[in-house]
């Protein structure tokens, strides 16, 4: 969907504590979902990804769910450190039996802070 | 570091100019991908480029243009340039046609004045 920069959603943490980040998204066509990290000045960072024959999936500190019944997503990172601190964006990409040819449709983002 | 090479990182130019940005892919990726940040618009895919081949269009301005050589890298090029063509551009790459995986650059920053 469209991203409106100016209102992003913001989630502020202390450090070491667990940060779950919450994206919806629309198109229940989509088949595989990602999470960036964007840090200021740089471009998005690949995360950690899911196809829609998985709920869950795990990475080095991070955690993806995916509740294809709400079209929700979330992104939980564990012990959150400073460096965490980002905006984090959800996308979504259809397959090859879709159109879009790895098109990604972002989310608005969801700026992340830790505290030390 | 992705992988992905873009330039130039910055670029200041007036309105009514033309301006071209290139993209080197990560080495093995055939697939090239441009996406445009704005403020207001946020992430928007504009095109993908797939072994020398449009392969996909997002909401590219017909004042844009861009290709894929022989060598995989990428070129996007923006004429006639107004001042809400300023913003990020990013070129991403990814292994395949059908995304998966893709790869962001670092990007570069165009100021329209």
């Amino acid at each position: 969907g469209e991203s409106v920069g100016l209102h992003l959603p913001t989630l502020s943490v202390q450090e070491g504590d667990n940060s779950i980040i919450n994206c919806a998204y629309s198109n229940s066509a989509s088949d595989y979902f990602i999470w960036y990290k964007q840090e200021s000045g740089k471009g998005p960072q690949f995360i950690i990804d899911i196809r829609s024959n998985m709920d869950k999936r795990q990475g080095q500190r991070v955690t993806v769910l995916l509740n294809k019944t709400v079209k929700h997503l979330s992104l939980q990172i564990a012990a959150t450190q400073p460096g965490d601190s980002a905006v984090y964006f959800c996308a979504e990409n259809r397959d090859a039996g879709g159109t879009s040819y790895g098109k990604l449709t972002f989310g608005q983002g969801t700026i992340l802070t830790v505290h030390p | 570091d992705s992988g992905v090479t873009q330039t130039p990182k910055h670029l200041i130019t007036a309105t009514g100019q033309r301006v071209t940005l290139r993209c080197s892919p990560r080495s093995g990726d055939l697939s090239v991908y441009w996406y445009q940040q704005s403020l207001d618009q946020g992430l928007q895919f504009l095109i993908q480029y797939y072994n020398g081949e449009e392969r996909a269009k997002g909401n590219i301005l017909e004042r844009f243009s861009a290709q894929q050589f022989p060598d995989l890298h990428s070129e996007l090029n923006l004429s006639s340039l107004e001042l809400g063509d300023s913003a990020l551009y990013f070129c991403a790459s990814s292994e395949g046609v059908f995304g998966n995986t893709i790869y962001f650059g670092e990007g570069s920053w165009l100021t329209v004045v």
